[in-house]
């Protein structure tokens, strides 16, 4: 079956625009969250996403960032008036509850530069 | 907080045994993971351990965790060149969705 899809994969924006990134996590999967990777880092946990529980917005680096998810489906991650900053690549994952194991499975990221 | 910390470059050449290593600071880790990401795409799931485990082989890797030391290691056997990737090590504990990374491994595999 598809994996995770995110796009677009590459976005390039000027500073101060708004974008938006898509995740579509594998179908049947309750849980989607979102990450940031900048150059040369480890992840850096944004959001996630459980069935139809508030989302756990503690990894939000600031209020310009934003993320729905859908019909329990599709995320979009939104972020308001860029920064040079904000420049990194992008993942979403999604999982499935295998007893008290949580597998992340994730996309291949959109990778945003701030121009 | 949580913290996890990895060396940044591994060199081996082809054949040889290969092993990231990885420590963590959070008492509560109940499960540990590696992921590797190789150029141009997303993290790919390896392998995983239980934090009441000390050891789990899956065909050529390796993980060892002594929990006392809070030191995750990976080891890959006979290492090939598409073993060139970043290992990133990764935790989390019972009840916390969202996984702690570490900056990742970069792995070379000479010819």
């Amino acid at each position: 079956g598809a994996g995770v899809s995110q796009s677009p994969s590459n976005k390039v924006t000027e500073k101060g625009k708004d974008v938006e990134l898509r995740c579509d996590p594998i179908s049947g999967h309750t849980a989607l969250y979102w990450y940031r990777q900048s150059l040369g880092q480890g992840l850096e946990f944004l959001i996630y996403f459980q069935g139809n529980s508030a989302p756990d917005k503690s990894g939000l680096p600031s209020d310009r960032f934003s993320a729905e998810r859908t019909g329990g489906s599709v995320s979009t991650l939104t972020i308001q008036r860029t920064q040079q900053e904000d420049s990194a690549v992008y993942l979403c994952a999604s999982s499935f509850r295998a007893g008290g194991r949580v597998e992340q499975y994730f996309g291949p990221g959109t990778r945003l530069t701030v121009t | 907080g949580e913290d996890v910390e990895q060396s940044l470059f591994l060199s081996v050449r082809e054949g040889d045994s290969s092993v990231i290593n990885c420590t963590y600071t959070d008492s509560s880790s109940t499960y540990l993971y590696w992921y590797k990401q190789e150029p141009g795409a997303g993290l790919q799931l390896l392998t995983y351990i239980f934090s009441n485990m000390d050891m789990k082989q899956d065909q050529r890797l390796t993980v060892l965790l002594n929990k006392k030391d809070k030191h995750l290691s990976l080891r890959i056997a006979d290492t090939q060149t598409g073993d060139s990737a970043i290992y990133f090590c990764a935790e989390t504990y019972t009840g916390r969705r969202a996984l702690t990374f570490g900056s990742g491994t970069r792995l070379q595999v000479q010819p």
